[in-house]
């Protein structure tokens, strides 16, 4: 089992919609979780953070944790054409500290 | 504030000969990271240091790679001999402390293995 997982995609919206990532992770007594967004051939740049279940939001993002079902998500409401990258689910593991990501959702947003 | 400084951005070796990046990560950062990234795959952790211990090298293939965090500020990563499997991005990236606070990314080091 990996310790973060992702679904690959790609997953295409046309613009204007949600799009909706998701995540889940092994390691039940986790602390921390990330959203990177990388695009391609640069380096991950970090979108939100959240510690506590219940949703955060910021702008047009909203990460969502259930620490119970292991399940972390990222909304990105009014999706541009220029939101079109890889988003990185990462988690910090409650016993090692290691920050550890998953493999990565590519999103395609239509114009 | 400046960000995570990585060098070289580019290099490319033969296989079997020895390569080595450098990381300086930010001011006062106190955890650094380790990254391999291969094309199309997400980044997975080779090293993680806090100060100058090792935190986690469990996915670093030691009989290779080697890193180094002197006086808990920058960092550098060696591979010796590298492989034509090696050819990926390496990517550093510091926090404050590691638990809880958030990575930021060098731009990374393209290492092409031919």
């Amino acid at each position: 089992q990996k310790e973060v997982e992702q679904n690959s995609g790609p997953l295409s919206v046309p613009e204007g919609a949600i799009a909706s990532l998701n995540c889940t992770y092994s390691d039940r007594g986790s602390q921390s979780f990330f959203w990177y967004r990388q695009y391609s051939g640069k380096s991950p740049e970090l979108i939100m953070f959240i510690y506590s279940n219940g949703d955060k939001e910021d702008g047009r993002f909203t990460a969502q944790l259930n620490k119970a079902s292991q399940y972390v998500s990222l909304l990105i409401r009014d999706s541009q054409p220029s939101d079109s990258a890889t988003y990185l689910c990462a988690v910090i593991g409650d016993s090692s500290y290691k920050l550890i990501f998953g493999s990565g959702t590519r999103l395609l947003v239509r114009p | 504030e400046a960000g995570v400084a990585q060098s070289p951005r580019y290099k490319i070796i033969e296989k079997r000969q020895s390569v080595a990046f450098w990381c300086n990560p930010i001011s006062g950062h106190a955890t650094l990271y380790w990254y391999q990234q291969i094309l199309g795959q997400g980044p997975k952790l080779l090293i993680q240091f806090q100060n100058n211990g090792v935190v986690d090298d469990s996915q670093l293939p030691k009989d290779r790679f080697s890193a180094e965090r002197l006086k808990g500020v920058d960092s550098t990563l060696k591979i010796q001999p590298a492989k034509l499997e090696d050819s990926a991005v390496y990517l550093c990236a510091s926090s404050l402390a590691g638990w809880g606070t958030e990575a930021f990314f060098g731009q990374g080091t393209r290492l092409t293995v031919v």
